[in-house]
């Protein structure tokens, strides 16, 4: 069975404190992504990661960043973490393969910047 | 996601089997239908994804129509932990990542 984990799954933090969400995985998926999920504004994708020290950036990268420096550990930092930062977070992994590959998700990290 | 078409909501009987319609009549030759599932405050979770043959898994049923316009989600008998919001999503090979809809909120009633 694909095993996504988070580091944390509630956080809550200061505005201005560097924020540090990390995700491993343990079934040597090639792609992992970070995503944020909010109310009424579905699933948004962060940034992703295709393979060690690869990115792209998502639909909302502004404020974030991330570091890819193993296969299995994707990391998603909040340089400045501001309120509109409070959100859902969820990390996922999928094998690199096109939309036949099943793309797994984490439990999710629920931010809450005060 | 604006490729399917899913109900806001459903009740279902515990112990009954629970039919979750999509629609997803735009659908083209080299998508597929996946189906995930998320209870409140957890992550998404993966259940069953198919092409155009019916799946089954220790989970749940796929039935694709055989234009691929529609299709139904089958839980066999439904407990109280399967009460979710269950996403029907469309992917093609552009599609690296996931778009979720509104989905259906799945009430199981005891």
């Amino acid at each position: 069975d694909v095993k996504v984990t988070q580091s944390s799954r509630y956080l809550v933090k200061r505005t201005g404190e560097k924020v540090f969400l990390e995700c491993v995985q343990d079934m040597d998926h090639e792609n992992m992504f970070w995503y944020r999920q909010d109310p009424g504004l579905g699933l948004r994708l962060i940034y992703f990661s295709y393979d060690v020290k690869m990115k792209e950036k998502g639909d909302i990268p502004e404020g974030y960043s991330v570091s890819r420096e193993k296969k299995e550990r994707f990391s998603l930092i909040l340089e400045s973490a501001s309120t509109n930062q409070t959100s859902m977070y969820l990390c996922a992994s999928d094998r690199a393969g096109g939309p036949r590959e099943t793309q797994y998700f984490g439990p999710g990290t629920r931010l809450l910047v005060l | 996601d604006a490729k399917t078409t899913q109900p806001p909501s459903m009740d279902c009987a515990e112990g009954r089997a629970a039919n979750l319609p999509c629609n997803h009549s735009t659908i083209s030759g080299n998508e597929y239908v996946y189906w995930y599932r998320q209870i409140h405050s957890q992550g998404p979770q993966y259940i069953i994804h198919g092409l155009k043959n019916n799946e089954t898994n220790e989970m749940a049923s796929l039935i694709i129509t055989e234009d691929r316009k529609s299709s139904t989600l089958i839980l066999p008998h439904a407990t109280l932990r399967d009460t979710a919001v269950y996403y029907c999503i469309v992917r093609d090979s552009n599609d690296y990542k996931l778009s979720f809809g509104a989905g259906t909120t799945v009430t199981v009633r005891a």
